[in-house]
């Protein structure tokens, strides 16, 4: 499985704009770029998959340039509630299964 | 629909017992991961059962192992306990394990 590089620690206000960006050089042609989310003492959350270009659901956006090496996790107008800590994990389910590989992961701060 | 469930949530043991924990996936759901967060190692895939048989392992020792039963509940043991196996145990399940993946709270042990 491709590795991730993320920033370890990003802070923002409440009502900004917070984008978390990963690198993947070495992403295979078959691998999918998925972001979870979790809090403290609970397990991790599914927030958004995507393969090319843009993926957007009611929580967050990613885009994904067209040489597929690095993401970005867009999180819209952040709230004290988005403090946690986020992942990027990039392989295929096809040949895995339900294995899934987690970096050290992003930890963000969102401040009144 | 029920999510995950997790049972005990929080386990007390000494050096040298062994320990079994219990995950109750969505239902329908026929993939079951176990994971191993500490703070130094942070997020680490144990194994996955799917259809009763182990699909994917990871790079743990034999102390760790676990099973599947036909209604996709899983358990996991870990015999022997060291002082380093005090983590929070997290079970995740999947349709298939070709998809999302869904957390349990966990299960927080503590090895004294």
């Amino acid at each position: 499985l491709a590795k991730t590089t993320q920033p370890i620690s990003m802070d923002s206000y409440e009502g900004q704009e917070v984008n978390i960006t990963c690198s993947h050089n070495n992403i295979a042609t078959n691998d999918y770029i998925t972001w979870y989310q979790q809090f403290p003492s609970q397990g991790p959350r599914f927030i958004i998959q995507g393969y090319k270009t843009k993926v957007t659901n009611e929580v967050a956006s990613l885009f994904i340039p067209a040489d597929r090496k690095s993401s970005t996790l867009s999180l819209p107008r952040v709230s004290l509630s988005d403090t946690a800590v986020y992942y990027c994990l990039v392989g295929t389910g096809d040949n895995q299964g339900g294995k899934l590989i987690f970096g050290q992961g992003t930890e963000l701060s969102v401040k009144p | 629909k029920a999510g995950v469930t997790q049972t005990p949530r929080y386990l007390i043991k000494t050096r040298g017992q062994q320990v079994t924990l219990s995950c109750s996936p969505i239902s329908g759901h026929r993939s079951v991961s176990w994971y191993q967060q500490t703070p130094g190692q942070g997020l680490q895939f144990l194994f996955e059962y799917f259809s009763e048989t182990q699909r994917n392992k990871g790079n743990f020792p034999g102390r760790f192992s676990g099973r599947q039963f036909s209604n996709s509940r899983s358990e996991m043991n870990v015999s022997t306990l060291e002082l380093g196996d005090s983590a929070l145990y997290l079970c995740a399940s999947s349709l298939t394990g070709h998809n999302e993946q869904f957390f349990g709270p966990g299960t927080r042990l503590t090895v004294l």
